[in-house]
C-alpha cells in the first residue's frame, strides 16, 4: 500500500489562480480530511468527508471547494488563491471517522501564493 | 473552549532525556495522541495512551497521563539526533469526530 498520496509536492501560485491539489489512498478508508498547517497554528481543518459523494466543511472551510466522487480521491480546490492561501496542506485518512480511530497523514503540499 | 496547549521549543542535549508537555480540555476524551513531524514530510503516529491508563511505555517512548490537571507528557529517553522533529499532542473530540492538534513542539538536540 502506498497509504496516502498527495501531488504536487510544491507549487507556487499567482493571486486569483486558480489550483487542485491532489489527494488518494489506497486503505480503503472511508473517512478523508484536509488540514492547513501554518508557523504558531497547528494544523488546522479545512474540510472532511466521511464517505464518497459527502463532504463537510471544517474550521477553516472559506476559499476551498472540495469533492468525493469515489473512496479514493480526495481533492482540494482553490478556486480563485489569496496570499493568505499559503501554507502546508496535509490530506489525512482513517477506516471510519470515529475520533478514536488512528489518522494517517501524507506527505503535504508547500503552497505559495504571491 | 476546545484547546490544546504545548510549549512551542525545547532543547535537549544528545543522551539525555526528552520531556514534552501537553494540557488538553476534553475530559472525556478516549484516547490522546503524539504525533511526529520530521522535516517535510507529513504527521505520523508516534504513540498514544487511553484516558483509563497514567503510564504507558514503548521502547525509549513515556506517556504520562495526568486526567485530574488534563496534562499529557511525553518523554524520550536517550534523545538521539534522528529524534530532531515537531511533535504534536492531539485530542480527539468524541462528540464531534474532529481531531485538535496542538501547535507542536519542535525539539532540537544539541551535540
Amino acid at each position: 500500500n502506498a497509504g496516502v498520496t498527495q501531488t504536487p509536492k510544491f507549487h507556487i501560485l499567482k493571486t486569483g489562480q486558480s489550483m487542485t491539489l491532489q489527494c488518494a489512498q489506497d486503505m480503503n478508508h472511508g473517512y478523508l480530511s484536509w488540514y492547513r498547517q501554518d508557523p504558531g497554528m497547528g494544523l488546522r481543518r479545512i474540510h472532511y468527508s466521511v464517505a464518497a459523494g459527502i463532504t463537510d466543511k471544517g474550521e477553516v472551510p472559506d476559499g476551498y471547494n472540495v469533492s468525493r466522487s469515489n473512496t479514493e480521491d480526495f481533492p482540494l480546490r482553490l478556486e480563485s488563491a489569496a496570499p493568505s492561501q499559503t501554507s502546508v496542506y496535509f490530506c489525512a485518512s482513517s477506516y471510519s471517522g470515529e475520533s478514536t480511530d488512528t489518522q494517517y497523514f501524507g506527505p503535504g503540499t508547500r503552497l505559495t501564493v504571491l | 473552549g476546545e484547546d490544546v496547549e504545548q510549549s512551542l521549543f525545547l532543547s535537549v542535549r544528545e543522551g539525555d532525556s526528552s520531556v514534552i508537555n501537553c494540557t488538553y480540555t476534553d475530559s472525556s476524551s478516549t484516547y490522546l495522541y503524539w504525533y511526529k513531524q520530521e522535516p517535510g514530510a507529513g504527521l505520523q503516529l508516534l504513540t498514544y495512551i487511553f484516558s483509563n491508563m497514567d503510564m504507558k511505555q514503548d521502547q525509549r517512548l513515556t506517556v504520562l497521563l495526568n486526567k485530574k490537571d488534563k496534562h499529557l507528557s511525553l518523554r524520550i529517553a536517550d534523545t538521539q539526533t534522528g529524534d530532531s522533529a515537531i511533535y504534536f499532542c492531539a485530542e480527539p473530540m468524541n462528540r464531534d469526530d474532529k481531531i485538535i492538534f496542538g501547535k507542536g513542539t519542535r525539539l532540537h538536540i544539541l551535540p
